[in-house]
């Protein structure tokens, strides 16, 4: 079965702060992407890489930046975290000849 | 702008009872609708999709039915089980034709089973 890990599972951040998370997949898939869920919003894409060193924006990627310094790895950075960025965050992943996403367990991010 | 428009936001029904929830879309050229299934403290897993051509797709005890000249399309979950109970979402995209296939993803459906 598929696998995407995300790290940390939650954290608690400053606003003005900045916050890092990770993602890892076993899947040897070639695209990734980061989507953030708000009641009421569904999941919403911020970034997304289809391959290593390369990241492409989403629908809503003003406040975040993303890193793909391998196939395996898939980092959202928020360089000032504001309380608006409160969400939980979503990575997945897929092969490029199929359109199903994996996703992982999610990190649950809140800026105070 | 919503583009995939979900209904209801949440719905209640008996186990046994069949659970209907709907889905609407406005780009003509999305060809491609998974339904995803989230349960609390999970990440969203694919559950059954339907491509454009398709009027019908069954798995099991779920459903979806597909207009494209109305752009509506809903799922049916038959028999519900209190297992069923999860929040449900509604996407789509151009497929994968276009660039970084990008699902856009309705608001949900919070589906509560009762025994």
């Amino acid at each position: 079965e598929a696998a995407v890990t995300q790290s940390p599972r939650s954290k608690v951040a400053v606003t003005g702060g900045k916050v890092t998370l990770s993602c890892h997949q076993t899947n040897n898939h070639d695209y990734m992407y980061w989507y953030r869920q708000d009641t009421g919003h569904g999941l919403r894409l911020i970034h997304y890489s289809y391959v290593a060193d390369s990241t492409e924006k989403g629908d809503i990627p003003d406040g975040y930046k993303a890193s793909r310094p391998s196939q395996e790895n898939f980092s959202l950075i928020l360089e000032l975290a504001s309380l608006s960025q409160t969400a939980v965050y979503f990575c997945a992943s897929r092969e490029t000849a199929n359109e199903r996403l994996f996703f992982g367990h999610g990190t649950k991010l809140s800026v105070l | 702008q919503q583009q995939v428009r979900q209904s209801p936001q949440s719905l209640t029904v008996w186990e046994g009872e069949t659970a209907i929830l709907n889905c609407s879309y406005e780009d003509s050229t999305f060809n491609y609708f998974p339904w995803y299934q989230q349960f609390p403290g999970e990440g969203p897993a694919l559950l059954i999709s339907i491509r454009s051509v398709s009027d019908k797709k069954e798995d099991g005890r779920f459903t979806i039915f597909f207009n494209k000249r109305e752009k509506k399309l809903s799922l049916h979950i038959t028999d519900s089980q209190p297992g069923d109970s999860a929040t449900y979402f509604c996407a789509a995209s151009e497929g994968t034709n276009s660039a970084g296939n990008k699902l856009t993803f309705g608001i949900g459906t919070r589906v509560l089973v009762r025994p």
